[in-house]
């Protein structure tokens, strides 16, 4: 079995605090993924990463950054979290650029 | 313009009846993949069903299928004989292509809510 894990499932922050979320799979899959999930816009992508020390800008990248130093490892950086930036956020990975994503069990992040 | 779209926000659906999920998508790409998740209070998605764009039949996963009309441009969900722990959010999404990356756009989802 595909398993994505989440470093945290709730989150509390303090406006200009840097965050940190963290994405662990086991699956060796390549591709690693970042979305937010807000009410009625369904997910959006954030930044996703082809390969250890890959990454590209999704829809929505501004106010975050990614790191992937290991190819099992993907993070989500809040360099200086605000309130616009409270949301469930979900990591997934995927073997090929084919294949389906897996997602893992979502943050979610409240910053105040 | 909207590539996914889902215009029920909500549907209720008696239990062990079938329910039939709406979704349709915008693409000028011939190829292409249409994908259904599962994400249930939890917080979770849970992948249900894929149809790629060339498929000629459509895609069937257990109690999952997926009425997929081409010309149309839409990817139907349909759950037969519903069971209470079907009540979820359902998020229908495309992937463009075969572009570096992967990239899925989701719709807005549906909720669905089982009644016993």
């Amino acid at each position: 079995d595909v398993k994505v894990t989440q470093s945290s499932r709730y989150l509390v922050k303090r406006t200009g605090e840097k965050v940190f979320l963290e994405c662990v799979q086991d699956m060796d899959h390549e591709n690693m993924f970042w979305y937010r999930q807000d009410p009625g816009l369904g997910l959006r992508l954030i930044y996703f990463s082809y390969d250890v020390k890959m990454k590209e800008k999704g829809d929505i990248p501004e106010g975050y950054s990614v790191s992937r130093e290991k190819k099992e490892r993907f993070s989500l950086i809040l360099e200086s979290a605000s309130t616009n930036q409270t949301s469930m956020y979900l990591c997934a990975s995927s073997r090929t650029i084919t294949d389906t994503q897996y997602f893992g069990p979502g943050t979610r992040l409240t910053v105040l | 313009a909207q590539k996914i779209t889902q215009t029920q926000p909500g549907m209720f659906v008696q239990e062990k009846e079938a329910v039939t999920l709406d979704c349709t998508y915008d693409t000028s790409d011939q190829s292409y993949g249409l994908f259904w998740y599962k994400q249930p209070s939890s917080g979770e998605m849970i992948f249900l069903i894929y149809q790629g764009s060339y498929d000629e039949q459509n895609a069937t996963e257990g109690r999952y299928s997926l009425n997929f009309q081409k010309a149309r441009k839409s990817a139907n969900l349909v759950i037969s004989a519903s069971q209470l722990g079907d009540s979820a959010m359902y998020f229908c999404a495309m992937r463009e292509g075969y572009n570096a990356g992967n990239m899925l756009t989701f719709g807005g989802g549906t909720r669905l809510m089982v009644k016993p």
